[in-house]
């Protein structure tokens, strides 16, 4: 099993680009977040989904879409890139009985 | 808004030495949750205790959970320099579908 994987690992966009991140597991599991962890701070989620085809807000959802398009897989999606998005962004998932959260490996992305 | 808000910000020993990080919490919770992240990496889960357990062990970690303190500490006993890392306690406010993280502690653990 991958668990959780993210792609790219890294990105660099010119402020107005767009791009979407992409998440993918294949535990099995109901629910998928997003989050993105800037320097000295802990995680902030974005945007999560509970069940395939529902979406929520999280902390920090401004300037960001997503889309959960199918149980495997929910992507990120940035519509106009601006400096202050520049981050690390996680992507996490969780099954139905445990707590746990697992989380991907990261996308380093950069906005100049 | 952080929920968890772990302490110290920084902690450095010596290999052998034990490692004490605190977390502190706002609201009632269902269970709090440990993880840890190697630089450049994603988080990793250590533990999870629930708002009725007062003490859980699992190998050379140990966390207690005081909910009258809305408080949670992290013990790791006899440390390595592979313990190294960013630890960070998370909070499911509740039983929230969502978990809110504080800002973690970075321990360093020198040979």
């Amino acid at each position: 099993n991958a668990g959780v994987t993210q792609t790219p690992k890294f990105q660099v966009l010119k402020t107005g680009q767009s791009m979407t991140l992409q998440c993918a597991q294949d535990m099995n599991h109901n629910s998928m977040y997003w989050y993105r962890q800037d320097p000295g701070m802990g995680l902030r989620l974005i945007y999560y989904s509970a069940s395939e085809g529902t979406t929520d807000k999280g902390e920090v959802p401004n300037g960001y879409n997503v889309s959960r398009l199918n149980k495997r897989e929910f992507s990120l999606r940035l519509e106009s890139a601006a400096p202050s998005q520049t981050s690390v962004y996680f992507c996490a998932s969780k099954g139905q009985r445990r707590d746990t959260q697992y989380f991907g490996p990261g996308t380093r992305l950069t906005v100049l | 808004s952080q929920q968890g808000e772990e302490d110290p910000q920084a902690l450095s020993i010596q290999e052998g030495e034990n490692a004490t990080m605190n977390c502190s919490y706002k609201t009632s919770i269902n269970n709090l949750q440990w993880y840890r992240q190697n630089s450049g990496r994603g988080l990793v889960h250590l533990i999870l205790i629930r708002s009725n357990e007062r003490e859980k062990h699992s190998g050379r970690l140990r966390v207690t959970l005081d909910t009258s303190k809305k408080s949670s500490s992290l013990l790791i006993t006899a440390s390595r320099a592979a313990d190294t890392a960013s630890y960070f306690c998370a909070t499911d406010r509740g039983g929230s579908e969502k978990l809110v993280f504080g800002k973690g502690t970075k321990l360093t653990v020198n040979p």
